[in-house]
């Protein structure tokens, strides 16, 4: 049974830092991996989508990395934004259709 | 503009009723899901619909039920059965149910009077 972990399960950095938010999970067979933001009692916000046959994806100061082999995935925010305050989950698509979600990393940037 | 609309923001439902969570989407998208979020906890996955009149049960579908008569719909009814219905339920959808990203709602909190 697939299982997603997010460490640490909350971060709180100043205003600048360049940080990672790390997720596991412990069936490689995946179709794809993808990393949201929650904003409290918010849908989730798509920030982006690994295919299991990338290596990692970009958007301007994300970048998601996935090592499908040893099931880990992280994402880097780089010079962190008091705007970045936000949970952030990951979740592995194991199934047709199923995401398999992470608890989720708690950030806070304070300025 | 385009997206997912869950409708109502809250609900409260009286011991022994029955309360419908509306989805509603104009993405185009063939893919529909539905998921609890409880304090502490992922999301877990209650049902999901690759096809207009088909759906399949997630991993904690007791005390659910759903519909798709229409692509852009989907709508869910917690029944009596589901004893501890107090939760956040968001709706997503998917271009497909492979490789395409899922897009969320903005939830529905419903809970117990």
């Amino acid at each position: 049974k697939q299982e997603v972990t997010q460490i640490p399960a909350a971060l709180s950095v100043p205003e600048g830092e360049n940080l990672v938010l790390n997720c596991s999970f412990t069936d490689s067979a995946i179709y794809n991996l993808q990393w949201f933001r929650q904003d409290p009692g918010k849908g989730l916000t798509s920030l982006l989508l690994i295919q299991s046959s990338q290596r990692e994806q970009t958007s301007g100061r994300l970048n998601a990395s996935l090592d499908k082999s040893s099931g880990r995935s992280t994402l880097y925010i780089a010079a962190s934004q008091p705007g970045d305050s936000a949970t952030y989950l990951c979740a592995v698509l194991s199934g047709l259709g199923k995401l398999i979600f992470g608890t989720g990393t708690r950030l806070q940037v304070f300025p | 503009d385009g997206g997912i609309t869950q409708s109502p923001k809250y609900l409260f439902r009286k011991e022994g009723q029955n309360v419908t969570l509306s989805c509603e989407q104009n993405l185009n998208h063939d893919a529909m899901y539905w998921y609890r979020q409880d304090p502490g906890q992922g999301l877990r996955l209650i049902y999901y619909s690759q096809i207009v009149n088909d759906f399949q049960k997630g991993d904690i579908a007791e005390g659910y039920s759903v519909s798709r008569e229409k692509k852009e719909s989907f709508p869910l009814t917690v029944t009596s059965a589901q004893k501890n219905p107090t939760a956040f339920y968001l709706c997503a959808s998917s271009r497909d149910g492979r490789n395409q990203p899922q897009h969320f709602g903005d939830g529905t909190r419903l809970s117990i009077l």
